[in-house]
């Protein structure tokens, strides 16, 4: 069985840019969770999507955004990127929902912001 | 703001001996804990998981949940230099998501 599938594994944007982060869950799973890794923050919620709809939304300001498609395939937008995006960005997908069982973790999209 | 908190380490055992590693969560309402493994340069795998107050035994690997304390433990027996990474503590929140821990660094040395 397939893992959880990241692209890209890593990016180099300017200030201002913006970027779109795509993830494929383990078949079968109906849940995607992002979450943004940063050596001083740690694991941090982005958002959760579970059947197509956002569930709930982590404490991020309105330039990170998601979706996510009927094939439970995800992605991950942030627009006007700032230094301070710069960080590992983790996928992870679920059978259930994202709280109550096993999350499994792509190897992550490294984001470097200029 | 719900938290979990964890020592960051480094917590440094020598070969064969127990590691501990505790955690701390402020939701009194979390019902499901976890404990991911994260190598340097890999991504957080999932080693246990409790739901109930007490232990939870899986081979080296020892979970204990208090809820009345807010504490969650992880015990390793039998230390292996393999076993170095860092440790994350997560709780179920009450929204759907996980709520992790910075993270303890497990030092092994042979």
């Amino acid at each position: 069985k397939a893992g959880v599938t990241q692209t890209p594994r890593y990016l180099i944007k300017t200030r201002g840019q913006q970027v779109t982060l795509s993830c494929s869950p383990i078949s079968g799973h109906r849940s995607v969770s992002w979450y943004q890794q940063t050596p001083g923050q740690g694991l941090q919620f982005l958002f959760e999507y579970f059947s197509e709809t956002q569930r709930n939304k982590g404490n991020f300001p309105g330039r990170f955004s998601g979706r996510q498609f009927s094939n439970s395939r995800s992605e991950m937008n942030v627009s006007t990127l700032e230094l301070g995006d710069s960080a590992l960005y983790l996928c992870a997908s679920s059978e259930g929902r994202g709280n109550t069982g096993e999350l499994f973790f792509g190897e992550g999209s490294r984001l470097t912001v200029l | 703001q719900k938290e979990v908190e964890q020592n960051s380490g480094p917590l440094s055992v020598p070969e064969g001996a127990i590691a501990s590693l505790n955690c701390t969560y402020s939701d009194r309402g979390s019902q499901s804990f976890f404990w991911y493994r994260q190598y340097s340069g890999k991504s957080p795998e999932l080693i246990m998981f409790i739901y109930s107050n007490g232990d939870k035994e899986d081979g080296r690997f020892t979970a204990q949940l208090n809820k009345a304390s807010q504490y969650v433990s992880l015990l390793i027996r039998d230390s292996q230099p393999s076993d170095s990474a860092t440790y994350l503590c997560a709780v179920g929140g009450s929204q759907g998501n996980l709520i992790f821990g910075k993270g303890t660094k497990l030092s092994v040395k042979p």
